[in-house]
């Protein structure tokens, strides 16, 4: 079966634009949870959709925001983008909300830099 | 705060077993014991998951104690292509990971 798909792999933009990723879950899977992974801090947690409602939100700030589709597909949204914004973003779906011992798969990120 | 302690990093030669120690003095009843691996620029990649005692899959073995403070995850003759970042994840059902730096797996030729 197919995995979780994030389009697009790469991206550049530059300060102060914004930018919209997109994650496809496996089919079936209901939730959709959004990570963003910098070598300095990590991979951090930054919200959960299920059923198309936010669940679960980090300590992201605003800037950061995202949906999620009657279909389960999701977005995260980052707006006026800063340097610190360049990261990795993984998103990881799953067919409850948040983990399940059945399965949480992540998709393979996007490579967002801003310069 | 990650719930987990475990190694920053490791070494290992070809052909060895590897085995990586994480730490969980304060495990929940309802947590289970999770293990990612993660390759540079990928998404983290499910490698085996327990409760409690052993879980052996085709790629690793899980040990967990009777307390369940701790587990350990054995990689079995390892390779080249076995260098990779490895998270130790303790988490419920319902409740999303929280990282922590995780284990740099080396393996040398």
């Amino acid at each position: 079966k197919a995995g979780v798909t994030q389009t697009p792999r790469y991206l550049i933009k530059t300060r102060g634009q914004q930018v919209t990723l997109s994650c496809s879950p496996i089919s079936g899977h209901r939730s959709v949870s959004w990570y963003q992974q910098t070598p300095g801090q990590g991979l951090q947690f930054l919200f959960e959709y299920f059923s198309e409602t936010q669940r679960n939100k980090g300590n992201f700030p605003g800037r950061f925001s995202g949906r999620q589709f009657s279909n389960s597909r999701s977005e995260m949204n980052v707006s006026t983008l800063e340097l610190g914004d360049s990261a990795l973003y993984l998103c990881a779906s799953s067919l409850r909300t948040g983990w399940t011992n059945y399965g949480y798969t992540f998709g393979s990120g996007t490579r967002l830099t801003v310069v | 705060l990650a719930k987990t302690t475990q190694p920053i990093s490791m070494d290992s030669y070809e052909g060895q077993e590897v085995n990586i120690t994480c730490s969980h003095n304060n495990i929940a009843t309802n947590d289970y014991i999770t293990w990612y691996q993660q390759f540079p620029s990928q998404g983290p990649r499910f490698i085996i998951q327990g409760y409690k005692t052993k879980v052996t899959n085709e790629v690793a073995s899980l040990f967990i104690p009777a307390d369940r403070k701790s587990s350990t995850l054995s990689l079995p003759r390892v390779s080249l292509s076995d260098t990779a970042v490895y998270y130790c994840l303790v988490v419920a059902p319902g409740q999303n990971f929280v990282f922590g730096p995780g284990t740099r797996l080396s393996v040398l030729p």
